[in-house]
């Protein structure tokens, strides 16, 4: 079984800060780890993704996460935030289940707001 | 290269009534999962297609069926509908069932009143 923990609803910051968006999982084997972005009315686009690589894993438009084992977590950051920012991110998770294929599960989301 | 799609982007239904959506997958995958995203929360799974078999499922009444067409394409079916069951429906394609990466359409919002 596979959960995902996303603190915060809501995160608001002000354009140029740093942006931390908070995830926590839960596998009882080795994970993938994804952040998809949402704008309003659209699907989910891809930002980035662990795949038991690289830790650090750097994505589109300036993001990247850090996966970090010890915590169970998979925090995604971007140092300095831009009003198109401005979404609803989430964190998901998907390992091999024995059943013959997989699936994401994914956490709540975050709504970002990017104060001018 | 044309991404996943799907159609229509919007419906309303009535309660009672059946719906079918439909998706077809980016180019060169096989593979199609159908999420539903409820208002204010996270996609959750609802079953995977693969050489037009449904794979896996998550926790879904049986109202809630599906198929893949032999060009990949498939369709999600919903009867005897429910408020309930007013949300966002995505469709995701990947290339096999062992591939991590999905790929999202951009959803059909579907309204029952």
């Amino acid at each position: 079984a596979q959960s995902v923990t996303q603190l915060g609803s809501h995160v608001s910051v002000s354009e140029g800060a740093l942006v931390l968006l908070r995830c926590n999982y839960s596998s009882s084997v080795p994970p993938y780890l994804f952040w998809y972005v949402q704008y309003p009315n659209q699907g989910l686009q891809l930002l980035l993704k662990y795949t038991s690589a690289a830790t650090l894993v750097k994505g589109i438009n300036g993001f990247e996460a850090e996966f970090k084992k010890s915590e169970t977590s998979f925090h995604l950051t971007k140092p300095s935030a831009h009003m198109s920012d401005a979404a609803e991110y989430f964190c998901a998770v998907t390992a091999y289940s024995g059943a013959g294929s997989y699936q994401l599960t994914f956490g709540k989301g975050t709504k970002l707001s990017v104060i001018p | 290269d044309a991404g996943v799609t799907q159609s229509p982007t919007h419906l309303i239904k009535t309660r009672g009534q059946q719906v079918t959506l439909r998706c077809s997958p980016k180019s060169g995958h096989d593979t199609v999962s159908w999420y539903q995203q409820a208002l204010g929360q996270g996609p959750q799974f609802i079953f995977q297609y693969y050489e037009e078999e449904e794979r896996q499922r998550g926790n879904f009444p049986d109202r809630f069926s599906g198929h893949q067409f032999p060009n990949y394409s498939s369709e999600l079916n919903v009867n005897a509908l429910l408020l309930g069951d007013s949300a966002l429906y995505l469709c995701a394609s990947s290339l096999g069932t062992y591939n991590t990466e999905a790929f999202f359409g951009q959803g059909t919002r579907l309204t029952v009143v």
